[in-house]
């Protein structure tokens, strides 16, 4: 069964810290990996999206890796800003068109003053 | 430059009422996907339509129908609702049919509906 998921479930940081937040997924064929943002009350952002052969990304303070061998992908945040508190979906993508969207159910992080 | 508006943000409804939801694309774009997120999980894919033809369709019954008209913007539809249709509604837009991780063709999400049925 393809399935995604994230841990951990919820996280607390101070800001100014740094955190890391996994994802596992059990998709097959595998296509991509697409991180996003989600602020409360509003539509998922894209972050960044990796593709089989890239190993890691940066966006900003944001850095994708992917592990395609055991599936796994991380998202590090960098030096968190209090802007940062959301849900960060991971969403895998199979071959075959949008039914083969595979949204993780999130992490959300919270970053405190 | 608008991004994916939808409406309405928020709505209330009872058992057995339909309701109707609307999202306008990304000017230019011509594909639009609808997807369900109940609190606390990840959004699960409604459909997908594309130059007014559905082009794929998750796994939701019936009662969950949509359209797109020709100036590419779409309506969701569900009848006889249900407590457990309360969510959150988004929509997204891209440019084409192709796979919608490919390069250019990004998936940019509305604000989304929030659906409570009481």
């Amino acid at each position: 069964k393809n399935q995604v998921e994230q841990s951990p479930q919820s996280l607390i940081i101070l800001e100014g810290k740094n955190c890391t937040l996994q994802c596992n997924y059990t998709v097959s064929p595998f296509s991509n990996l697409r991180w996003y943002k989600q602020d409360t009350g509003r539509g998922p952002v894209s972050l960044t999206i990796m593709t089989f052969s890239e190993n890691t990304k940066s966006n900003g303070r944001y850095t994708a890796t992917l592990d395609a061998d055991t599936k796994q992908s991380s998202l590090h945040i960098t030096a968190s800003q209090l802007s940062d508190s959301a849900s960060y979906i991971c969403v895998v993508s199979g071959t075959g068109g949008y039914n083969k969207l595979i949204f993780g159910a999130g992490t959300r992080l919270a970053v405190h003053p | 430059d608008a991004g994916v508006t939808q409406s309405p943000t928020h709505l209330i409804k009872t058992r057995g009422q339909q309701v109707t939801l609307r999202c306008s694309p990304i000017s230019g774009h011509k594909s639009v996907s609808w997807y369900q997120q109940v609190l606390g999980q990840g959004p699960q894919f409604i459909f997908q339509y594309y130059e007014k033809e559905e082009r794929g369709r998750g796994n939701f019954p019936d009662r969950f129908s949509a359209r797109q008209f020709p100036n590419y913007s779409s309506e969701l539809n569900v009848n006889a609702l249900l407590l457990g249709d309360s969510a959150l509604y988004l929509c997204a837009s891209s440019l084409e049919l192709s796979h919608p991780f490919s390069g250019a063709n990004v998936l940019t999400f509305g604000a989304g509906s929030r659906l409570t049925v009481l």
